[in-house]
């Protein structure tokens, strides 16, 4: 079955340092997402993005985010000033193939951490 | 905005009971609503959804029940598995393609 996948697993970084997550969504969606999840906390939305552009963001994604689809297959989120409360388990998603906008599927994660 | 809320954050079950997972909403104009599973180390595994207009969806062991009343959503397992053991989210739409998730249940099954 078609997944979606992210790299790296497991991002260690020094804060003040920019942050490139990737994601690879699966190949026919068209509809693409990042959340994080804090630990022990609820999985929260940061931005959605559709035909080359943010078709919706929470408040969480600041100025210091940006999402880019540089080709036919990769997604990324990059973090441009790293702070310590930027840690979290960050998921891509996307949706939108055959079987419609829903549901999105789900990355198994990137966990960043902020040192 | 939406809220979407779990009443209880541990559920234990020996094997082969049934399940039942809570959970409360919010928001009344959410018309999707859907439940993941969340193991260790994974991402949010998608179980099950149902739209506003329903009130009863079943998929294989597992049943979502809507409550549009009473803004209620649950997530019955039958025959609980070790297997089954994971973090439960119920999670409904906000905007146009935003998912607003709960804080989740952590589901145990004793063998």
């Amino acid at each position: 079955e078609p997944e979606v996948t992210q790299t790296p697993s497991h991002q260690v970084t020094q804060m003040g340092q920019e942050v490139i997550l990737r994601c690879v969504p699966i190949s026919n969606h068209l509809y693409f997402y990042w959340y994080r999840q804090i630990l022990g906390q609820k999985v929260e939305f940061l931005v959605s993005f559709y035909n080359n552009e943010i078709s919706e963001k929470s408040e969480i994604f600041d100025d210091q985010f940006s999402v880019e689809r540089p080709d036919g297959s990769n997604f990324t989120l990059k973090i441009r000033s790293t702070k310590l409360e930027d840690s979290a388990m960050y998921f891509c998603a996307s949706s939108g193939g055959a079987g419609g906008l829903w549901p999105q599927h789900f990355g198994d994660g990137t966990r960043l951490s902020i040192l | 905005g939406e809220s979407v809320g779990l009443h209880l954050p541990t559920l234990s079950v020996q094997e082969g009971d049934n399940s039942i997972i809570n959970c409360a909403y919010s928001n009344s104009a959410s018309d999707y609503f859907i439940w993941y599973k969340q193991e260790s180390g994974k991402g949010p595994q998608f179980i099950i959804d149902i739209r506003s207009n329903m009130d009863k969806r079943q998929g294989q062991r597992v049943t979502v029940l809507l409550n549009k009343t009473v803004k209620h959503l649950s997530l019955q397992i039958a025959a609980t598995q070790p297997g089954d053991s994971a973090v439960y989210f119920c999670a409904g739409i906000s905007g146009y393609s935003t998912l607003t998730f709960g804080k989740g249940t952590m589901l145990l099954v004793s063998p």
